[in-house]
C-alpha cells in the first residue's frame, strides 16, 4: 500500500471548514484514498472514499488532485463532535476476501469554540 | 450504514485469566473480519484476519496460542485473551466488510473492547 503523510495536529473554529491535507505521492492507478475518523475510545468511523473523481457524501467532501499524490477531506461546518483524529489511508479496492486497513498516524483535528 | 457490534465494551479482570471478546455483524454476513489492537496515544495495529470456517491469519509478533480467534459464523468472531497479563491491557477493536458489497465498499468496525488487566 501507498504510504500517506499527514499533518499531526490541526485546529478549526466551530462553524468553519476543516480542510485536512493528505500526501500519497506513491499511490498507483488501482488504489483508492479512504478517510477514516476515530472520536476518542471509539471504533474508526468511515467517512468517504475515491479514486480519481471529487466525492461529497452526507459528511464530506473529498478533493484529490489531479496527479493523485495528494487529497483534501473538507467538514463543510466543523462542529465540537467532529474533534478526531482523522485517518488518511490509501488501499487497494477490497478483494473478495476483504482487505485490513493499515493505519497511520493520522491527523488529531480539535474543534474548539 | 452496516452495524458491527462489540461486547464486552470494557472488561477487567485478573492477570493469569483469560477474556473472550465477540464482535457481530448485525445486518450482514461477513466472511472476513479483522482484530485490531491500539495502546494509548498510539495507531490502530492489525493483529490478525479471521476467516469464516478456517484458521485466522496473524500478523507477525502477534501470539497466535495467546490470542485465540474463532470465527464460527458468517455473523460472528471471538477473540480470547488467554492468560492475560497487564501488558495486554488495551483498546481491541474488531472490522468486517459486508461480503454481499462489491469491491472497494468501507469496512465497518465495532465501537471497541477496553481491557484491563489488573
Amino acid at each position: 500500500d501507498a504510504k500517506t503523510t499527514q499533518p499531526p495536529s490541526m485546529d478549526c473554529a466551530e462553524g468553519r471548514a476543516a480542510n485536512l491535507p493528505c500526501n500519497h505521492s506513491t499511490i498507483s492507478g488501482n488504489e483508492y484514498v479512504y478517510w477514516y475518523r476515530q472520536i476518542h475510545s471509539q471504533g474508526p468511523q468511515y467517512i468517504i472514499h475515491g479514486l480519481k473523481n471529487n466525492e461529497t457524501n452526507e459528511m464530506a467532501s473529498l478533493i484529490i488532485t489531479e496527479d493523485r499524490k495528494s487529497s483534501t477531506l473538507i467538514l463543510p461546518h466543523a462542529t465540537l463532535r467532529d474533534t478526531a483524529v482523522y485517518y488518511c489511508i490509501v488501499r487497494v479496492g477490497y478483494s473478495n476476501s476483504g482487505y485490513a486497513l493499515n493505519f497511520g498516524k493520522g491527523t488529531s483535528l480539535l474543534v474548539t469554540p | 450504514g452496516a452495524v458491527v457490534s462489540q461486547h464486552p465494551s470494557r472488561v477487567i479482570c485478573k492477570s493469569g485469566t483469560s477474556v473472550k471478546i465477540e464482535c457481530r455483524s448485525l445486518d450482514f454476513q461477513a466472511t472476513t473480519m479483522f482484530w485490531y489492537r491500539q495502546f494509548p496515544k498510539q495507531s490502530l495495529m492489525l493483529m490478525a484476519t479471521s476467516n469464516e470456517g478456517s484458521k485466522a491469519t496473524y500478523e507477525q509478533g502477534v501470539e497466535k496460542d495467546k490470542f485465540l480467534i474463532n470465527h464460527a459464523s458468517l455473523t460472528l468472531s471471538t477473540l480470547t485473551v488467554t492468560s492475560a497479563h497487564p501488558e495486554d491491557s488495551s483498546f481491541y477493536i474488531c472490522s468486517a466488510r459486508d461480503r454481499g458489497m462489491s469491491t472497494n465498499t468501507e469496512a465497518f468496525f465495532g465501537q471497541g473492547t477496553r481491557l484491563t488487566v489488573v
